[in-house]
């Protein structure tokens, strides 16, 4: 069974406090996704990575970094967190970009005070 | 720009049929997605479409309008396990999905 875990489904933080959300997946794809879910928007794209140590830019990536130094694993990185990026993280990954077919994970939900 | 739209909430009865309707406007078009989230979870990838037409998978089927940018999703004798968000999804030139916010579909007894 295919499988993507995040490492945290809850996380409570400070604003100006660094955050570290960390996603692998077991499936061997290529690429990774990070997106956010908000209440009335659809998912917004923040970075995508399609090869290791390669990421291209989303939809939303101000106040955001990633990293991903093995195929397996894709970080998001917030550098110094705000109240407005209190969120859904989900991470998602795919075998083949034009497939569209995504696997997610089951989601961070990241509160900042 | 680009686009999605989709009705915020439908509410059916369990053993009934529910068309949920997404119209999209894309840079591009590699395909329309359809994904389910219930609450609380992540989504899974429910069809794909990318010619005009009728694609079925059990009691879920999808259609897709290429020259109107539209499409719905399909479900058939509905079940309470059938409650759940529905999400629209148009792929873009790039390959990049291009989200709706989210059908929430409520199932009554």
């Amino acid at each position: 069974d295919v499988k993507v875990t995040q490492s945290s489904r809850y996380l409570v933080k400070r604003t100006g406090e660094k955050v570290f959300l960390e996603c692998v997946q077991d499936m061997d794809h290529e690429n990774m996704f990070w997106y956010r879910q908000d209440p009335g928007l659809g998912l917004r794209l923040i970075y995508f990575s399609y090869d290791v140590k390669m990421k291209e830019k989303g939809d939303i990536p101000e106040g955001y970094s990633v990293s991903r130094e093995k195929k397996e694993r894709f970080s998001l990185i917030l550098e110094s967190a705000s109240t407005n990026q209190t969120s859904m993280y989900l991470c998602a990954s795919s075998f083949r970009l034009e497939a569209g077919e995504l696997f997610f994970g089951e989601g961070s939900r990241l509160t900042v005070l | 720009g680009q686009n999605i739209d989709q009705p915020t909430e439908m509410t059916a009865t369990e053993g009934a049929i529910v068309q949920i309707n997404c119209t999209y406007q894309t840079s591009g078009f590699n395909g329309l997605f359809w994904y389910q989230q219930h609450a609380g979870e992540a989504p899974t990838f429910l069809s794909y479409n990318v010619l005009d037409g009728l694609e079925e998978k059990g009691r879920f089927s999808s259609f897709l309008s290429r020259s109107k940018g539209y499409s719905y999703l399909l479900l058939k004798e509905l079940q309470m396990k059938d409650s759940a968000s529905y999400l629209c999804a148009g792929m873009d030139s790039n390959y990049q999905l291009i989200w709706g916010a989210g059908t929430k579909l409520i199932i009554k007894p």
